[in-house]
């Protein structure tokens, strides 16, 4: 069976500072994707990005950056220089074929990141 | 109109009302899918449809009745709801390409559909 953990609750930061959010997963497929959601308080998950599970190069993307390391089973997410506009609930998902050939993806219980003024 | 769309974002109703939300992409994708998202809660799946088949029903309570009549419509009806069903609806949708080695979709979500159960 597929897990997603996100064992970070809640984290609050002041606006500026860096903060990482931590995702770990478990799956027994070798072929799987993992995603990062934002949702802000409009309830619309938003995709920021995607990784398959032969790549595991790191990825940046303006102040956003993803470590993915399958050696310890992350995909952890930090904001650099964050701002009061990434305050919002991030979201880890595993998506990994189902019997039937189709995706079924799992998601984590979300972290709630507030960035103070 | 691009992307999903959720109606109506918002809906209050006693347990013995029939309600249905509605949901529509026009992404030109194949797969649609309704979540639910309750406080402090993962978000949970609930229904599954490829190509306009129900490929998964997540032990959902029968009070629930999804409906999709074709690839960009899906609805999810409601009746005689209990007040723990209170919850945001979510409906997200993919395009799904079963049988390639690598199926890269992501899902994309509509806002949501706000439930209140009196």
């Amino acid at each position: 069976a597929q897990k997603v953990t996100q064992a970070q609750t809640e984290i609050s930061v002041v606006e500026k500072e860096d903060v990482t959010l931590d995702c770990v997963y478990e799956t027994r497929d070798t072929t799987y994707y993992l995603f990062w959601y934002k949702q802000p308080p409009s309830g619309e998950l938003v995709f920021l990005i995607r990784r398959n599970s032969f790549d595991e190069q790191n990825e940046i993307s303006g102040r956003y950056s993803w470590n993915f390391q399958k050696s310890t089973s992350s995909f952890n997410f930090t904001i650099t220089a964050s701002q009061v506009v990434d305050s919002a609930v991030y979201f880890c998902a595993l998506s990994e074929r189902d019997s039937g050939g189709y995706q079924k993806v799992t998601f984590g219980t979300g972290t709630k990141l507030q960035v103070i003024p | 109109e691009t992307g999903v769309t959720q109606t109506p974002r918002h809906l209050v109703m006693g347990m013995t009302n029939k309600k249905s939300l509605k949901c529509e992409q026009h992404l030109g994708h194949n797969a649609m899918y309704w979540y639910k998202q309750s406080a402090k809660k993962p978000l949970e799946l609930m229904f599954v449809y490829n190509f306009k088949e129900q490929t998964e029903n997540n032990s959902v309570p029968s009070r629930f009745s999804p409906e999709c009549p074709n690839s960009s419509h899906l609805f999810l009806h409601l009746h005689t709801l209990q007040p723990e069903d209170s919850a945001l609806y979510l409906c997200a949708s993919r395009l799904n390409t079963p049988g390639l080695a690598f199926d890269t979709g992501e899902l994309f979500f509509g806002e949501g559909s706000r439930l209140t159960v009196l």
